[in-house]
């Protein structure tokens, strides 16, 4: 079963603090992995991108890691602020004839402490 | 980048009643389109594949005559939830996919709108 796991569910940081998300998948044949971040009441925005032959891949303090031999990725988040706290959701998109499919991770949700 | 937009951002109406979400490319066309539905503290389920100009593909468990859903333009997608329940409360959330990006799935997300039936 085509499955993406993430951990923790929640977590709470004092600001200015990293911290790291775990994603672990099952799906198969494997395209793309993204990290996205959502806001309360709002869109997912996409933060990352990696594909089968990328290991790492920064956006300002976002940093995603890729293992797919594993098949875990993680998003580390460097030196956090308050407008980090958000749902931080893995996405793995499966190559399909007819068009790939994203398979969703539960989401962590981060909140960030002054 | 690309911006998808979605009407109403929030809506609140009787048990019974009809309501549409309209779901807009900005600046791109976007032949196919996605909506989803997302409870509290919940990640996002699909519900339904649109392609312009044909019938939408509808996800297992989702009641196509419930959730109808049209895909008129290349740029505009609409849900509509008829005779709303208080269980169809939920937050519903539309993605547009340009054609070029089929095979990486690069999908750009609505807002969302917040949709409560009393």
């Amino acid at each position: 079963k085509n499955q993406v796991e993430q951990s923790p569910q929640s977590l709470i940081i004092l600001e200015g603090k990293n911290c790291t998300l775990q994603c672990n998948y099952t799906v198969s044949p494997f395209s793309n992995l993204r990290w996205y971040k959502q806001d309360t009441g709002r869109g997912p925005v996409s933060l990352t991108i990696m594909t089968f032959s990328e290991n790492t891949k920064s956006n300002g303090r976002y940093t995603a890691t890729l293992d797919a031999d594993t098949k875990q990725s993680s998003l580390h988040i460097t030196a956090s602020q308050l407008s980090d706290s958000a749902s931080y959701i893995c996405v793995v998109s499966m190559i399909k004839a007819a068009g790939n499919k994203l398979t969703f991770g539960g989401g962590t949700r981060v909140l960030v402490k002054p | 980048g690309a911006v998808v937009s979605q009407h109403p951002s929030r809506v609140i109406c009787k048990s019974g009643t009809s309501v549409k979400i309209e779901c807009r490319s900005l600046d791109f066309q976007a032949t196919t389109m996605f909506w989803y539905r997302q409870f509290p503290k919940k990640s996002l389920m699909l519900m339904a594949t649109s392609n312009e100009g044909s019938k939408a593909t509808y996800e297992q468990g989702v009641e196509k005559d419930k959730f109808l859903i049209n895909h008129a333009s290349l740029t505009l997608s609409t849900l509509t939830v008829t005779s709303a329940h208080p269980e169809d409360s939920s937050f519903y959330i539309c993605s547009a996919r340009e054609p070029l990006e089929q095979f990486t799935d690069t999908q750009y997300f609505g807002p969302g709108t917040r949709l409560t039936v009393l």
